[in-house]
This record gives structure tokens, C-alpha cells and sequence, in this order.
């Protein structure tokens, strides 16, 4: 079963901010919340990682309300650049061991 | 100084052979993955190994058998393809096994006739 829920795909105007917003309603309490990135012909490249309120680096930012049932990643002013597909991921706990279960992710699509 | 390296890049060969794929790290992490990429870009997790242990193997066939001879290495054999494995295969690994942040390699394109 997904773990996560996202748009499958977003269109955006260079310049722009855009927000990517993923479901998780069943994230459990130790769970990290962490998204990538996957440009064609790449593996996925990780881009930042939060587990509530507000993280920030040098490519987005990433906001967790309080129930932590959703997150969004932000990224600021894109550029042609940023068309990528942006994976939203939980960790999944059994059994002692975890796994991260990638969903389909969202296809943002930079347009000059 | 590539992380996470895969050999070969391409890989295309007939139905029934046997082929195998091969991944290194040098990051120093404990842990290793492969994961599978169909054509619609989903992306399935299919094994795990943590210091040369296997710690997830997820349903998959068992023509696809992964080894790990030492942490910073795990490969992919895969038997008797068939055209549904074709695919982009990925190995990534991690620090530990929490997983959060994975680095991944280029990909593996494999392409069965």
C-alpha cells in the first residue's frame, strides 16, 4: 500500500513559487518525512528532510503542521531546471528494520 | 569520486539469459538497495542489505537473487529474464538502515528482447 499521496503532476511558470503538498495520514510517531528529486535519466537525489513545523536549506523548504498528516515542499522563484519528478517519502517501521516506500511522485513542469 | 557507482549503464539481451548488475559505494554506509523502475517511473524497493546482511527482500521473484561480498558492494544476478524486467534498476545505499536519506546511483537501463 502508498504511503504517501501527491499530485501526479503541476505546471509552473519560471519565476514562480511552487508547492507540492503530500499526504501521509498514517505517518507514525518516529517517521521522518523526506522528499527527492528525479531528473530524467538520474537516480533520485535527496533534497530535504523534516519531521514538524518548518525546515529550510539552500533548495526548499519543507512544511509540517502540527498532526503532521501532510507536508509541503516549497521551491522558491523555480527555473527550467526544476522540471523533476519530487518523490514525498515516510519511513515504515517492521519488524525492527524500516522501509522507505517511494509513491508515483508529482512531474513538476517548468514553462518559460 | 562517484558515490554510488553501477555497471553496466546499458544492459540489453534476449529472454532466458542470465545477467547481472553491479553496484558500489564509497561512502562508507552499512546499507545497500536495489529498487526497480518500471516504464510508468514507479518506483519499487526490492532488497535491502545491511552490513552484508539481507534485511528487506520484498516480494520479488526468485530469479532475482542479490549478493553482498563485503558492505560496500551489492549486485544483482538476475535469471532467465523475461520482458516484464525490463526496467531502470537502481542501487542506492545509506548510512544506516533508518533509510531516511538515501543516495542513489545512475541506474542500470535494462532492456529484454
Amino acid at each position: 500500500l502508498a504511503k504517501t499521496t501527491q499530485p501526479i503532476s503541476m505546471d509552473s511558470y519560471e519565476g514562480q513559487e511552487v508547492n507540492i503538498t503530500c499526504s501521509h495520514n498514517n505517518i507514525a510517531t518516529n517517521d521522518y518525512i523526506t522528499w527527492y528529486q528525479q531528473f530524467p535519466s538520474q537516480g533520485p537525489r535527496f533534497i530535504i528532510q523534516g519531521y514538524k513545523t518548518k525546515v529550510t536549506n539552500e533548495v526548499a523548504s519543507l512544511f509540517i503542521p502540527a498532526d503532521r498528516k501532510s507536508s509541503t515542499l516549497s521551491l522558491p522563484r523555480v527555473s527550467l531546471s526544476d522540471t523533476a519528478v519530487y518523490y514525498c517519502l515516510v519511513a515504515e517501521g517492521s519488524g525492527g528494520y524500516q522501509k522507505v516506500t517511494f509513491g508515483t511522485g508529482t512531474k513538476l513542469q517548468v514553462i518559460p | 569520486d562517484t558515490a554510488v557507482s553501477q555497471t553496466p549503464k546499458y544492459l540489453v539481451t534476449q529472454m532466458g539469459n542470465d545477467k547481472s548488475i553491479k553496484c558500489e559505494q564509497n561512502l562508507g554506509h552499512d546499507t545497500m538497495y536495489w529498487y526497480k523502475q518500471d516504464s510508468k517511473k514507479f518506483l519499487k524497493i526490492m532488497f535491502s542489505y545491511n552490513n552484508k546482511e539481507l534485511i528487506i527482500n520484498e516480494t520479488v521473484p526468485n530469479r532475482f537473487s542479490p549478493k553482498s561480498p563485503d558492505k560496500a558492494h551489492l549486485n544483482l544476478h538476475i535469471n532467465s529474464l523475461e520482458l516484464g524486467d525490463s526496467a531502470v534498476y537502481f542501487c542506492a545505499s545509506s548510512q544506516d538502515r533508518k533509510q531516511e536519506t538515501q543516495y542513489f546511483g545512475p541506474g542500470t537501463r535494462l532492456l529484454v528482447l
